[in-house]
């Protein structure tokens, strides 16, 4: 199943550098979402958004920031990012309309290096 | 705040055994549960989930259970295969809500 794909897969980057993570879905959803995954941690809700509108932000640091222009795409841009953020970052899409919630599809991820 | 504990860590099962994970939530609104299986270098994907209007759920080997009034729900994986190892995440969602929140995984070993 390819219904989102998440680019690149892997990224090395310095913490002056900046940087963005894509994520595209094809799945006709109309809510997406960014999730951090570390070891030995649950996965830990960055951001919602539900028809391009930003529904959660999970507090989280400034120097994570995400775009959604369309429902269909998802960007988390990064800048000055600690060694702490190394981790593996995975987009998922669900479709919610109401009251019923309804599963949420994942992409690979992108495993994030910070040296 | 909303937090989902999640037993055992780890789990290690003879092939052709029963494996069960237990979670606990503590947000009593929360009324969607789904089970998701991540393998190793691969996405989380669900394998099954349960409302809170019903107490059991089965699909194949797996199966779910809840128990609203305790805030429990559990899943049941009987005859395990070397398929099965794993790990599995189990997660509350409150009504129409977003905000997912997810315990925090049992790894589990089926040795052949």
């Amino acid at each position: 199943e390819t219904g989102v794909t998440q680019t690149p897969r892997h990224l090395v980057m310095g913490m002056t550098n900046k940087k963005s993570l894509k994520c595209e879905q094809h799945l006709g959803h109309n809510a997406m979402y960014w999730y951090k995954q570390s070891a030995k941690k649950p996965l830990e809700l960055m951001f919602v958004y539900n028809f391009k509108e930003q529904t959660e932000n999970n507090s989280v640091p400034s120097r994570f920031s995400p775009e959604c222009p369309n429902s269909s795409h998802l960007f988390l841009h990064l800048h000055t990012l600690q060694p702490e953020d190394s981790a593996l970052y995975l987009c998922a899409s669900s479709q919610e309309g109401g009251r019923v919630n309804q599963p949420q599809h994942f992409g690979d991820g992108t495993r994030l290096s910070i040296l | 705040g909303e937090n989902v504990e999640q037993h055992p860590s780890t789990l290690s099962v003879q092939e052709g055994d029963s494996a069960v994970i237990k979670c606990t939530y503590s947000d009593s609104a929360s009324n969607y549960f789904p089970w998701y299986k991540q393998e190793l270098g691969k996405r989380p994907q669900l394998i099954i989930d349960i409302r809170s209007n019903v107490g059991e759920k089965k699909d194949q080997r797996i199966a779910v259970t809840l128990n609203k009034t305790a805030k429990h729900f559990s899943l049941h994986i009987t005859e395990t295969q070397p398929e099965d190892s794993a790990v599995y995440f189990c997660a509350a969602i409150r009504t129409g809500g977003f905000k997912t929140i997810f315990g925090a995984g049992t790894r589990l070993f089926v040795k052949a």
